[in-house]
């Protein structure tokens, strides 16, 4: 079962924040976040392992909490460059190596 | 650039016929991954591979199968193409253990 993402879409003006859930039902080994534009192949953005773990990437950041196994990507003081689908990429305890990615959140910065 | 490569990166065919798509690394990394991507869906996992002749199904394998006999290259084929295959499809390596995953530039395929 796909994680599951949320929010659909989100649009945003220069400057501001945005934050972005991956939730699954399974008990995960990790995390991944990846970005991608148009057109273009999905890009790494950061992977989480434990849990509370925190990793950031510019004004980029995620958490992780293992617990409730959901995962937020945090976009402080969007730009431009920001502007993309959002994946989240799922490992679980009992399929390591196999991933599952979310349906994707697209993100778009409006100067 | 992590060295991935996929050929082709367009192809139209028909209904019924074979399709091969192949992704050459030269990274020499163990693992390697198919996806296909579809709207409302992301990325979802076809195939993988986690070294020469070690393969697995993933959640969408269905009327595929792929093929690893040599570590640089991993081939997805479609034995019978069918519309609902009509899809961009993405390989992606990693070294294994907790590693990013790089992704090729996509294949995409038309089947009319």
């Amino acid at each position: 079962q796909q994680p599951v993402q949320s929010p659909q879409a989100v649009i945003l003006r220069e400057g501001e924040d945005a934050v972005i859930n991956c939730s699954s039902s399974k008990a995960l080994y990790s995390v991944h976040w990846y970005r991608q534009k148009h057109g273009e192949a999905p890009v790494f953005l950061m992977i989480l392992l434990k849990g509370g773990e925190q990793k950031g990437h510019d004004k980029i950041s995620a958490s992780f909490n293992e617990k409730k196994q959901q995962s937020s990507l945090y976009l402080t003081a969007s730009q431009l460059s920001y502007s993309g689908t959002y994946f989240c990429g799922t490992e679980s305890r009992d399929s390591w190596g196999k991933f599952q990615f979310g349906a994707g959140t697209q993100v778009v910065v409006t100067p | 650039d992590a060295g991935i490569t996929q050929s082709p990166r367009h192809k139209v065919t028909e209904t019924g016929t074979p399709v091969t798509l192949r992704c050459h690394q030269t990274e020499n990394h163990r693992y390697m991954y198919w996806y296909r991507q579809d709207p409302g869906h992301g990325l979802r996992l076809i195939h993988y591979s986690y070294g020469v002749k070690d393969t697995d199904k993933g959640e969408v394998s269905d009327g595929y199968s792929v093929s690893r006999s040599k570590t640089e290259d991993f081939l997805l084929t479609l034995e019978s193409a069918t519309s609902s295959q009509t899809s961009v499809y993405f390989c992606a390596i990693t070294p294994g253990g907790p590693s990013e995953q790089y992704f090729g530039p996509g294949t995409r395929l038309t089947v009319t």
